[in-house]
């Protein structure tokens, strides 16, 4: 069973424009972590959250634990912000992590 | 942010040899972890470690061995290489106390011909 899913799967943009991007979760979590990956590199880790709102930069956070969900904010989306963006959920029991598909940002001038 | 290495960043290996994939950290983490990333896969975990001398098998272990010698190294081992484990492969370290936060490193693209 896949434990985070993300949506959506794609998402195109002009620049300038908002992105909110949605991951959701199939057991209750306090540990998630967003990720920016570009093609072929590392993953960047954007935020850490494990509940209530984070920001950092044009980036916003939210976790909602009972709701088992997770959202990040891009505000003034800019070119460069392109990319894949990861969330990763993890459990206390091992400090392992499990990750979503991603979603692809293309951020278009 | 823990400053995760990893080398070599490519390699060409042939199928039946071995390959030894090498990961430093230098930010203390007890954790460390081996991901591959594939096209439809996502990332898989393939070993993890609570520290220097333990190993422990991931999702996908078939194929790979592990080894932590110290806090700070981990290495990936593929003893008899296939053109299967051709991939992009991240190290990554994480902190303990509850927090299961993690870094990676910069990856290392292996084809096996």
């Amino acid at each position: 069973e896949q434990q985070v899913q993300q949506s959506p799967a794609s998402l195109v943009l002009q620049e300038a424009e908002n992105a909110e991007l949605q991951c959701s979760f199939s057991i209750f979590t306090n540990q998630v972590q967003w990720f920016y990956q570009r093609p072929g590199g590392r993953l960047v880790s954007l935020l850490y959250n494990p509940s209530g709102t984070k920001q950092s930069g044009r980036l916003t956070s939210t976790t909602v634990i009972k709701e088992r969900r997770s959202s990040l904010h891009i505000s003034s989306s800019q070119i460069t912000d392109s990319g894949t963006y990861l969330c990763a959920m993890g459990r206390n029991s091992n400090n392992r992590i499990f990750f979503g598909d991603g979603t692809q940002l293309v951020v278009k001038p | 942010e823990a400053a995760v290495t990893q080398s070599p960043r490519n390699k060409v290996a042939v199928t039946g040899g071995k390959v030894t994939l090498s990961c430093n950290q230098t930010n203390n983490h007890n954790n460390m972890y081996w991901y591959r990333q594939d096209t439809g896969h996502g990332l898989r975990l393939i070993h993890y470690s609570y520290g220097a001398g333990s190993t422990e098998k991931g999702d996908i272990p078939d194929g790979y061995k592990a080894s932590r010698p110290s806090q700070e190294n981990f290495s990936l081992i593929l003893e008899l290489a296939t053109p299967s484990q051709t991939s992009v492969y991240f190290c990554a370290s994480g902190d303990v106390g509850g927090r299961a936060e993690q870094f990676f490193g910069p990856g290392t693209r292996l084809t096996v011909l």
